[in-house]
């Protein structure tokens, strides 16, 4: 199993990137994913989460309306879409695959990328 | 500030047994399961624990989570020096609907 991000690098505050995360190694169209970042020097933070089918997708608060989660199961791909950033979104930026439990909310992260840096200038 | 809340620091020397509290609430622990996750330094994260006590393979039989009421604990023994990291606990929060974690608590071995 492998999880690969691309797509990070230096923007300016109101600017935008695409993030992606290049899956192999399993069924990627069997398992949810997830986006978590970790800002320098802080801890983990979730954004964002997306059905293994695509129809349904989550936004922790500190990033609704501002960025979209997708994915493309014939490229085992998933995407973030980041708009209007913010200073306080540099972080590096963590995909992650969703296993589930004895329920979905009892799911945890097996497979981590290695993440990508995301710095926003003011 | 985490919704889960972990002690910033803790340390002990190698061999001894150290412990990691985790607490919460009745929208995520009380009613989830907990996981553990591990990160040395300038590396990802590495589930450590899920399903509140369960071991991944490759994970030594050192690492032990409980759970108890609307708290969690990770629980090492015989420490290393390797076991220096990060440690962050998670649940599934059901008023958010969403994966939380805790700020996480930096291990230094002594």
């Amino acid at each position: 199993v492998q999880l690969v991000e691309s797509g990070g690098g230096v923007v300016q505050t109101g600017g935008s990137l695409r993030l992606s995360c290049a899956a192999s190694g399993f069924t990627f169209s069997g398992h949810g994913m997830h986006w978590v970042r970790q800002a320098p020097g802080k801890g983990l933070e979730h954004l964002a989460f997306i059905g293994y089918d695509g129809s349904f997708k989550y936004y922790a608060d500190s990033v609704k309306g501002r960025f979209t989660i997708s994915r493309d199961n014939s490229k085992n791909t998933m995407y973030l879409q980041m708009n209007s950033l913010r200073p306080e979104d540099t972080a590096v930026y963590y995909c992650a695959r969703w296993d589930s439990g004895a329920n979905d909310h009892s799911g945890y992260y097996l497979y981590w990328g290695q993440g990508t840096l995301v710095a926003v200038s003011s | 500030q985490s919704v889960l809340t972990q002690p910033p620091s803790a340390s002990g020397t190698p061999g001894q047994r150290v412990t990691i509290s985790c607490a919460g609430s009745t929208s995520n622990i009380g009613g989830n399961t907990v996981n553990w996750y591990q990160q040395p330094p300038g590396t990802a994260p590495r589930l450590l624990i899920y399903s509140n006590s369960q071991r991944p393979s490759g994970v030594p039989d050192r690492f032990s989570g409980s759970k108890s009421g609307t708290s969690a604990s990770l629980a090492i023994s015989g420490l290393q020096s390797e076991d220096e990291a990060d440690y962050y606990c998670a649940a599934w929060d059901d008023s958010l609907n969403g994966p939380v974690f805790g700020g996480g608590t930096k291990l230094t071995v002594l």
